[in-house]
């Protein structure tokens, strides 16, 4: 089946600190998703992107979505202590109305 | 209510017990799924219900009955379970249309099976 390479899997930062992480894909998707997930809660969708290149913005967050169509990137600017929790990306291959694959997440730490 | 919710948050059962799961979505949509979230695996899609009917059996146990009456309420039955099926049981909604379908989580329910 289809696989994400989600990188890194953790990260350990000081609050202000930028973030970035990244997916890739062998096969070329037609959406990306971002997800945040709490401890002891359900992904929360922070980020959709529909077209290839396309850069969105949600708060301090910023998602783009690659040109190649086989990856797609999250930046987390002055990160702060509720940002702390696991971060997956989400892709759906076209001709699927529905089918998601997801990667593994990246833990984020925040460090007051 | 709003969003997805699921009930019960925890719940912890015997191998010869059976117990249900509850989903239900207040967004309007017309897909629900169920997914398995196990430790360090990616989350595992399990049932894709369209409008009621059931488009999607991802080669799971037949210990796990899926059942969706509408399109606002999916339900999960558990039967003879085996501890490796313990883990975070998550539903989510999404409309149905090419192109945008965000899916939507719910809280989901932490299954412990003793």
């Amino acid at each position: 089946g289809q696989q994400l390479n989600q990188s890194p899997q953790s990260m350990f930062i000081q609050e202000g600190e930028d973030v970035s992480m990244n997916c890739t894909s062998s096969s070329i998707f037609n959406t990306w998703l971002w997800y945040k997930q709490d401890p002891g809660e359900g992904p929360v969708l922070l980020i959709a992107l529909y077209k290839a290149g396309e850069l969105t913005s949600n708060g301090r967050l910023t998602a783009q979505f690659g040109i190649t169509r086989k990856d797609s990137f999250l930046n987390i600017s002055a990160s702060i202590p509720s940002d702390v929790g696991i971060y997956f990306c989400a892709g759906k291959l076209g001709g699927s109305n529905y089918k998601l694959t997801f990667g593994k997440g990246t833990l984020l730490t925040v460090n007051p | 209510e709003t969003g997805v919710t699921q009930t019960p948050r925890h719940l912890v059962m015997g191998m010869t017990n059976k117990k249900s799961l509850k989903c239900e979505q207040h967004l309007g949509h017309n897909a629900m799924y169920w997914y398995k979230q196990s430790a360090k695996k990616p989350l595992e899609l399990m049932f894709v219900y369209n409008f009621k009917e059931q488009t999607e059996n991802n080669s799971v146990p037949s210990r796990f009955s899926p059942e969706c009456p509408n399109s606002s309420h999916l339900f999960l039955h558990l039967h003879t379970l085996q501890p490796e099926d313990s883990a975070l049981y998550l539903c989510a909604s999404s409309g149905w249309r090419e192109g945008r379908n965000e899916q939507f989580f719910g809280p989901g329910t932490r299954l412990t099976v003793l």
